[in-house]
């Protein structure tokens, strides 16, 4: 039972290169999540997916673009890497109307050189 | 804009005491996550409350929910070291913001021997 894997676990970049995380789940969630975290101010939404096909700005999303392949799987592309995208990066899925909550990844922690 | 607010930001508990963290937030809601985070790993969720007065227990730990006060509460029953961890609580406001959560800045917890 995966539940949401992603890729890759860690990463170091040079400012103004671009990667792509990936985020797969397997439990036929509808929704899907890209948040980040900082120290001391909790997680953050950068981009979500309600439904495949369907994608929204968060609360931080300059800097991101997201891609909802298919219903399992949604990708964080960031274009030009700055210092200020270091963190630690989470993909989240869920079954909205179901009331389960929340099922977060493993997580990518990030660094922007 | 929806601001969730924890306290305390540090909690540091003998083992055996009884503690309990504040999750306050600014706008209505009905649904609030609590969520608990090791060191290096993922979320873990813990609770769910989906109603004004829903009360849930698991072991040591009870959540509570006041949508009135917009007051959740996290009531930590006699302390013991496997407790030590980061507790978030995470706020839905529903309507178009539906799924999206709003973190607080999370209560790392340190219980002693």
């Amino acid at each position: 039972n995966a539940g949401v894997t992603q890729t890759p676990k860690f990463q170091v970049l040079k400012t103004g290169q671009s990667m792509t995380l990936q985020c797969a789940q397997d439990m036929n969630h509808n929704s899907m999540y890209w948040y980040r975290q900082d120290p001391g101010m909790g997680l953050r939404l950068i981009y979500y997916s309600a439904s495949e096909g369907t994608t929204d700005k968060g609360e931080v999303p300059n800097g991101y673009n997201v891609s909802r392949l298919n219903k399992r799987e949604f990708s964080l592309r960031l274009e030009s890497a700055a210092p200020s995208q270091t963190s630690v990066y989470f993909c989240a899925s869920s079954h909205l109307g179901v009331g389960n909550g929340y099922t977060f990844g493993s997580g990518t922690r990030l660094t922007v050189v | 804009e929806l601001k969730v607010e924890q306290n305390p930001l540090f909690l540091s508990m003998q083992e055996g005491k009884n503690y309990t963290i504040y999750c306050n937030y600014s706008t209505t809601s009905d649904r609030l996550y609590w969520y608990r985070q090791d060191p290096g790993k993922s979320l873990e969720s813990l609770f769910v409350l989906l109603s004004n007065g829903a009360v849930k227990q698991e072991g040591r730990l009870m959540a509570s929910l006041d949508t009135k006060a917009r007051l959740s509460t996290l009531h930590i029953t006699a302390a013991v070291h496997d407790l030590s961890a980061t507790y978030f609580c995470a706020v839905d406001i529903g309507g178009t913001s539906y799924g999206k959560l709003t973190f607080g800045q999370g209560t790392i917890l340190t219980v002693h021997p």
